[in-house]
């Protein structure tokens, strides 16, 4: 079975300084991996995702993740992180193992609060 | 092009009523999936359709949960008698068709809010 780790619930920064959200996933299929942001009250964004290409994924509004199959991880990093960037974090895994229906396997998300 | 559209934003709801929640996925879109997020959790998998069929319901709680996607209209989540614990955040997130390959795309709506009082 496919699972999602984040190892941290909450990620606190200072404004300028890198951020780093680490997630690990369990795959028995070579996985398909997404970061999703959820800003308050609002919907899921789509940050970026790896879908067996390059290993090294930029998305949105600065934000890379980094594919390592030998750690099984994806973690999440910004080089500067800026105040609109305080959100919550999914990572999620893609479900390829279910007769491809292709079910969203999601972490527990990790809160980033940006310090002024 | 719309996006996906779900509503209503936020719906209140007394125990023992039912709630409608709706879905009008992305243009081209005929994969239609619904997530529940309960309070601090992450995202759980409820249900996935095709046009006129259920093809996954192995999330869906066993009683009062219902979802259909019709051949005309939006993807509808039923959930009747609704109990304080159904309280959550229901998203949906529609696709491309299958055979797409793996660079398919899920795209979610902005979610609706369900309070039961």
């Amino acid at each position: 079975a496919q699972s999602v780790t984040q190892l941290d619930s909450h990620v606190s920064v200072s404004e300028g300084t890198p951020v780093l959200l680490r997630c690990n996933y369990s795959s028995s299929y070579s996985p398909s991996l997404f970061w999703y942001v959820q800003h308050p009250n609002k919907g899921l964004q789509l940050l970026l995702k790896y879908t067996s290409a390059a290993t090294l994924v930029k998305g949105i509004n600065g934000f890379e993740a980094e594919f390592k199959k030998s750690e099984t991880s994806f973690h999440l990093t910004k080089p500067s992180a800026h105040m609109s960037d305080a959100a919550e974090y999914f990572c999620v895994v893609s479900d390829h193992s279910a007769g491809n229906n292709r079910k969203l396997i999601w972490g527990l998300g990790t809160s980033l609060a940006v310090n002024p | 092009n719309a996006g996906v559209m779900q509503n209503p934003r936020h719906l209140v709801r007394r125990r023992g009523q039912e709630a409608r929640l709706r879905c009008s996925p992305m243009k081209g879109h005929s994969h239609v999936y619904w997530y529940r997020q309960l309070p601090e959790e992450g995202l759980k998998f409820m249900v996935y359709l095709q046009k006129e069929n259920i093809i996954d319901e192995s999330g869906m709680p066993k009683e009062r949960f219902s979802a259909e996607f019709p051949k005309e209209g939006p993807s509808i989540l039923r959930i009747q008698q609704v109990v304080r614990g159904d309280s959550a955040a229901y998203f949906c997130a529609s696709s491309p068709g299958r055979g797409q390959g793996r660079d398919y795309g899920y795209t979610f709506g902005s979610g609706t809010r369900l309070t039961v009082v």
